[in-house]
C-alpha cells in the first residue's frame, strides 16, 4: 500500500534560516505529491504540489522537487520567516483520485525571532 | 468565494452515544472527502461522496457513515462511539477530477469522547 515518511520534528530555527523537511514515499504508480500546511487552530492548506518526476512545486518561497529515482519530496526554503512557523505534512495521491491522500505524521516547524 | 466550513467547532460525547459532525462545500465545489486526525498525526482518509454516493472508502468501520446532499453539504455520523474516536475530523471539497483539483480543507471538528 501506500505510505509517506517525513522527517520528525520538531523542528526549531532561526529566522533566515535554511528549512529542509525531508519526504520519502512508497506507492504503486505513478502518485502526485503534495505538501500542506496547516497553521495553529485551523484546516490544512495546500503549500504546493507536483504531478509527475522531475516537476517542481513552488510556493511562497517554498519548493520541493518530485524524484522518482530517490521516491522523495523535500520541502525546502532559503530563508524561514516567524509567520512559517506551523505543521508540515507531505502527501501523496495514486490511482488517479485527487481526494484520497496519504499523509505523513507532519513536522512541527518552530522559527523563532 | 466562500471557503469549506464546518460545525461544530468542539463536541463532546461520551462512549457509546453517536454524533453527526456538517460540512459545507466550497462554492462550486461537488465533492466531498472526510479524515480524522488523531492527536500528533497526519489525517486518515475516511471516505468520499461524490453526486449523493460514497465514492471510496478508507479503513474505517461501518459505524462511520456519511450522506452527501443536493447542495453539495455533507455530514459524518458516528454510531457506538469509542475512546480511540477522539480526533480532529476535516471535511474537504474539491471538483470531480485528478489532482489538477486540489483538496480544501475546512477548519475540523474537534471530537472527544470520554
Amino acid at each position: 500500500g501506500n505510505s509517506v515518511t517525513q522527517m520528525e520534528g520538531p523542528v526549531t530555527l532561526s529566522e533566515e534560516a535554511f528549512l529542509t523537511i525531508n519526504c520519502t514515499y512508497t506507492a504503486t504508480g505513478y502518485p502526485s505529491l503534495f505538501w500542506y500546511v496547516q497553521y495553529p487552530g485551523e484546516g490544512l492548506q495546500l503549500l504546493l504540489k507536483a504531478t509527475k518526476a522531475d516537476d517542481k512545486g513552488s510556493n511562497k518561497g517554498f519548493e520541493a522537487t518530485y524524484r522518482k529515482e530517490t521516491t522523495s519530496f523535500h520541502l525546502e526554503k532559503g530563508s524561514v520567516q516567524v509567520s512559517d512557523s506551523a505543521v508540515y505534512f507531505c502527501a501523496l495521491s495514486s490511482g488517479g483520485s485527487n481526494y484520497k491522500l496519504t499523509f505523513g505524521k507532519g513536522t512541527l516547524l518552530t522559527v523563532n525571532p | 468565494e466562500t471557503g469549506v466550513t464546518q460545525s461544530p467547532t468542539h463536541l463532546i460525547k461520551t462512549r457509546g452515544q453517536q454524533v453527526t459532525l456538517r460540512c459545507s462545500s466550497q462554492s462550486g465545489h461537488n465533492t466531498v472527502s472526510w479524515y480524522q486526525q488523531a492527536l500528533g498525526q497526519g489525517p486518515q482518509f475516511i471516505f468520499q461522496y461524490y453526486r449523493e454516493e460514497e465514492n471510496g472508502r478508507g479503513n474505517f468501520p461501518p459505524r462511520f457513515s456519511g450522506l452527501q446532499f443536493p447542495n453539495y453539504s455533507s455530514e459524518l455520523n458516528v454510531n457506538a462511539l469509542e475512546l480511540d474516536d477522539s480526533a480532529l475530523y476535516l471535511c474537504a471539497s474539491s471538483l470531480a477530477g485528478g489532482a489538477n483539483s486540489p483538496l480544501h480543507f475546512g477548519n475540523g471538528t474537534r471530537l472527544t469522547v470520554t
